[in-house]
């Protein structure tokens, strides 16, 4: 057990539709990542937030955006869903933001299945 | 061309084997990281390194910066290890964001 929970497990909705995946970090980590896992694409990078601030973002699409609250549990709203939505979506933490020092842990993942 | 490839794709092996998984990037990096995700979908960090090598248990992983390249090693084979493992790396210069490769799915028969 990483730490790390996300909400929900599994995830089935219908094209067009809007979800949230949620996500608590570790105990103490301000840095939250979200990745996307296609079957097609495999593993690539979203977005990045620190201590509710956004850090970076990757291969993100406009219909989806992100928060962290001041809680620093995060967010991954996914709109106007399309089939090659359908994906793993991880979450990841640790504790700053220094390069290279802290390693990520991950989530379970959420497994979106768009019909 | 991808920044992160991995080799073999696929490896088959038989219990008690001595595996190993290769990794190759094109970038500077500062961090290397090595995952390994199991059928049901879930990820754990094998090891994050910089330089040198890291062992824990049967698994060795080892960097090479001026070569850009990464091995992980896996001694005395179990049916257990079967899995993916995927080599991620942090560029330089880009938040500890990783960038993956596309993944070794390990198949260790008894």
């Amino acid at each position: 057990d990483s730490g790390v929970t996300q909400t929900p497990k599994h995830l089935i909705t219908a094209t067009g539709q809007r979800v949230t995946l949620r996500c608590s970090p570790r105990s103490g980590d301000l840095s939250v990542y979200w990745y996307q896992q296609s079957l097609d694409q495999g593993l690539q990078f979203l977005i990045q937030y620190y201590n509710g601030e956004e850090r970076a973002k990757g291969n993100i699409l406009e219909r989806f955006s992100a928060q962290q609250f001041p809680d620093l549990h995060s967010e991954l709203n996914l709109s106007s869903l399309e089939l090659g939505d359908s994906a793993l979506y991880f979450c990841a933490s640790r504790k700053g933001l220094a390069e290279g020092y802290n390693e990520q842990f991950f989530g379970p993942g959420t497994r979106l299945t768009v019909l | 061309k991808n920044e992160v490839e991995q080799s073999p794709q696929n490896l088959t092996a038989q219990e008690g084997e001595f595996i190993t998984i290769n990794c190759s990037y094109s970038v500077g990096i500062s961090a290397l990281h090595w995952l390994q995700q199991h059928p049901g979908g879930g990820i754990v960090s094998l090891f994050m390194l910089s330089s040198g090598k890291k062992k824990h248990g049967r698994l060795i992983a080892t960097i090479n910066i001026q070569e850009k390249h990464s091995s992980l090693h896996i001694t005395a084979s179990h049916p257990r290890d079967s899995a993916v493992y995927i080599c991620a790396v942090a560029p330089n210069n880009a938040g500890n964001m990783l960038t993956f490769g596309g993944g070794t799915r390990l198949m260790v028969k008894p």
